[in-house]
């Protein structure tokens, strides 16, 4: 099994919808981080969390909210989604600076 | 302006040849220099990893860092088709562990 998953794997939804990336890891790293990438940007950090209690925004948090739920647990929501929050998200763990993918999520805002 | 520039490519190469990717970066507290290699539909994957200036050689792979020009640089000989992806550069700051600076990313594909 793969040790950073995310559910689901593809979505489309439509403007205005709530919508909630989930994240899950079994490598027991403390840190965890969402990101979005969008052809051209790269990958840009949304939230990071290094602890169940430590929430911390990144460069672009507008819009979006997280969960720190469990220390293997980690859900990026959009509240209300709008046609320019469609990428691809990634979250990532981290351990003496190396971060750990999951497979990404495909996300499409109509 | 973008803390990391990465030309996206594509960077097309024949099998065999050497790939010369690279990065420059602004933020002249960036102290940690990574390389990523990321498959179509997967995830990033940790390729290289080196701190402050200097090579770091790792099979076919080989990483440098000048922090003098703020250059980053990998390369890889013998390239071959399954070297076929996107290649993310990635810096961090030391006090700002783990909040990683990506560049953009260069497709690269290697032509049987």
């Amino acid at each position: 099994d793969a040790d950073v998953t995310q559910t689901p794997r593809n979505r489309i939804t439509k403007t205005g919808k709530r919508i909630m990336l989930e994240c899950s890891q079994t490598k027991g790293h403390d840190r965890m981080y969402w990101y979005r990438q969008d052809p051209g940007l790269g990958l840009r950090l949304i939230y990071y969390s290094f602890d169940v209690k430590d929430i911390n925004k990144g460069e672009i948090s507008d819009g979006y909210s997280v969960s720190r739920q469990a220390q293997a647990k980690f859900s990026l929501s959009l509240e209300s989604a709008i046609p320019n929050q469609t990428a691809l998200y990634f979250c990532a763990t981290e351990v003496l600076g190396t971060q750990y993918f999951g497979p990404g999520t495909r996300l499409t805002v109509l | 302006q973008k803390e990391v520039e990465q030309d996206p490519g594509p960077l097309s190469v024949p099998e065999g040849a050497i790939v010369s990717l690279n990065c420059t970066y602004s933020n002249s507290a960036f102290q940690y220099f990574m390389w990523y290699r990321q498959y179509s539909r997967k995830g990033p994957e940790l390729l290289m990893y080196t701190y402050s200036s200097g090579n770091k050689e790792d099979g076919r792979f080989t990483a440098q860092v000048d922090k003098s020009s703020k250059y980053i640089s990998l390369f890889i000989r013998d390239s071959q088709p399954s070297d076929s992806a996107t290649y993310l550069c990635a810096t961090a700051a030391t006090d700002s562990w783990g909040k990683l600076q990506f560049g953009a990313g260069t497709q690269v594909v290697v032509t049987p």
